[in-house]
């Protein structure tokens, strides 16, 4: 199956500075990849997504690049501020057969500091 | 947009009591849920996967006898800890497919506590 892995596990930035948070996957067949933002005890909220046929994408301070041959992706913020602060997962979907089972990173706890 | 209603969005229950967990589709017909399980400071595990009117598909480490998934109706899934302990204190929270492309929303979650 599929096996995400999520670095850093914490991550400290003074506010305006940017943030960058890594992922790889294993399996080939993967084709989604959403970026997950959650606080406590909330659930998940979608900040942004690529599919394997882009490799990059840019929503205001976000960006996501991915990296098929090599199979990671990152997600890029920009101009952080103290409400970023959160828990970030990045995820992989296998489509198919498999459309909707996400395999979720360990997560980055993100602080912003202002 | 797809909203997909959770509840209870808290349980407190004793231990050895089971516990229904609700996960409504509201706008749009949910015929796959997933179920997953995370427990604190940790990620999201999927746990299941219920398709309507079939039985579940429950992935490795996962004890069917222990949480049962129905999802009986299009727009209905359940999931049911039974003679729960401690130790399946976790919050739970679903998602469903929304179509048109890879699309999910998820319920709000449930914080489960067993005393």
């Amino acid at each position: 199956g599929e096996n995400v892995e999520q670095h850093p596990s914490t991550l400290s930035v003074q506010e305006g500075d940017s943030a960058v948070i890594k992922c790889t996957y294993s399996d080939s067949a993967s084709n989604y990849f959403p970026w997950y933002k959650q606080e406590l005890g909330k659930r998940p909220q979608l900040i942004i997504d690529i599919r394997s046929n882009v490799g990059e994408k840019k929503d205001q301070r976000i960006a996501v690049t991915l990296n098929k041959t090599a199979k990671h992706f990152s997600l890029h913020i920009t101009e952080t501020q103290p409400e970023d602060s959160a828990v970030y997962f990045c995820a992989a979907d296998a489509g198919g057969t498999s459309y909707g089972k996400l395999t979720f990173g360990q997560g980055t706890i993100l602080t912003v500091h202002p | 947009g797809a909203v997909v209603s959770q509840h209870p969005s808290r349980v407190i229950c004793k231990s050895g009591t089971s516990v229904k967990i609700e996960c409504r589709s509201l706008d749009f017909q949910a015929t796959t849920m997933f179920w997953y399980r995370q427990f604190p400071k940790q990620s999201l595990m999927l746990m299941a996967t219920s398709n309507e009117g079939s039985k579940a598909t429950y992935e490795q480490g996962v004890e069917k006898d222990k949480f049962l998934i129905n999802h009986a109706s299009l727009t209905l899934s359940t999931l049911t800890v039974t003679s729960a302990h401690p130790e399946d204190s976790s919050f739970y929270i679903c998602s469903a497919p929304t179509g048109g492309g890879y699309g999910y929303t998820f319920g709000s979650g449930t914080r489960l506590t067993v005393v």
